[in-house]
């Protein structure tokens, strides 16, 4: 059982398109929800964490949707600087502490001109 | 500046001859993390540690070793590497006491063992 799954992709989109990425996760009981991006063989690098009530980060757009159990992200008016592989991740919960950090294995897109 | 440094940056090494990659953070980080990236797999995780003297297996922990004797100090420690364990290895921390601190990771290590 995959405890984050992504759609790998690749997304391919025009320059200025809205895309949209989604993530699933298997633990009711998970408490933090962050999404990374990647840059090839590069250091993944925080993007955004993802909030309850959904946050907005310029041309980026997280939401989180406890009752279906999946985060999301949007982005708005791509650029090509935006390609790059797109990491979900979830922070577990153990009791009354927190436990391991689950990556996705990511969603790549490319924007194109 | 707020940083986690690995070490090295690349290394070509022969199969069976151990080595140690090490990771530093200088946070104050209670978690620490090792990852193996390959192409088509994701990020997996080999080990972790959760606070000094503390550490588990993650997904793929079969032919490596980690101690976390200091809190700023995570080494990764690989005793008879094999060609499988050529990769792309990436060290993380974060602070265990808040849910939404962030993971850091640090510039990452390939390694090639042939």
């Amino acid at each position: 059982r995959k405890e984050v799954e992504q759609d790998p992709g690749p997304f391919n989109v025009p320059e200025g398109a809205t895309v949209a990425f989604n993530c699933t996760y298997s633990n009711s009981a998970s408490q933090s929800f962050f999404w990374y991006r990647q840059d090839c063989r590069k250091e993944p690098k925080l993007l955004m964490s993802v909030y309850s009530s959904g946050n907005e980060d310029g041309r980026f757009t997280a939401q989180l949707n406890r009752a279906s159990q999946y985060i999301s992200l949007l982005i708005r008016d791509s650029k090509l600087s935006d390609s790059a592989t797109y990491l979900c991740v979830v922070a577990e919960r153990r009791g009354g502490s927190q436990g391991n950090l689950i990556f996705g294995k990511g969603t790549k897109l490319s924007v194109k001109p | 500046e707020a940083q986690v440094t690995q070490n090295p940056r690349y290394l070509i090494t022969v199969t069976g001859k151990k080595l140690t990659v090490t990771c530093s953070q200088n946070m104050n980080h209670e978690y620490m993390s090792w990852y193996r990236q390959d192409p088509g797999l994701g990020l997996r995780q080999i080990y972790y540690s959760m606070n000094v003297e503390v550490t588990d297996k993650g997904d793929v922990p079969e032919g490596y070793k980690v101690s976390r004797k200091e809190k700023r100090n995570f080494p990764l420690i690989l005793e008879s590497p094999s060609p499988n364990q050529t990769s792309l290895y990436f060290c993380a921390s974060r602070y265990w006491s808040s849910y939404n601190s962030p993971l850091h990771f640090g510039n990452g290590t390939r390694l090639t063992v042939t």
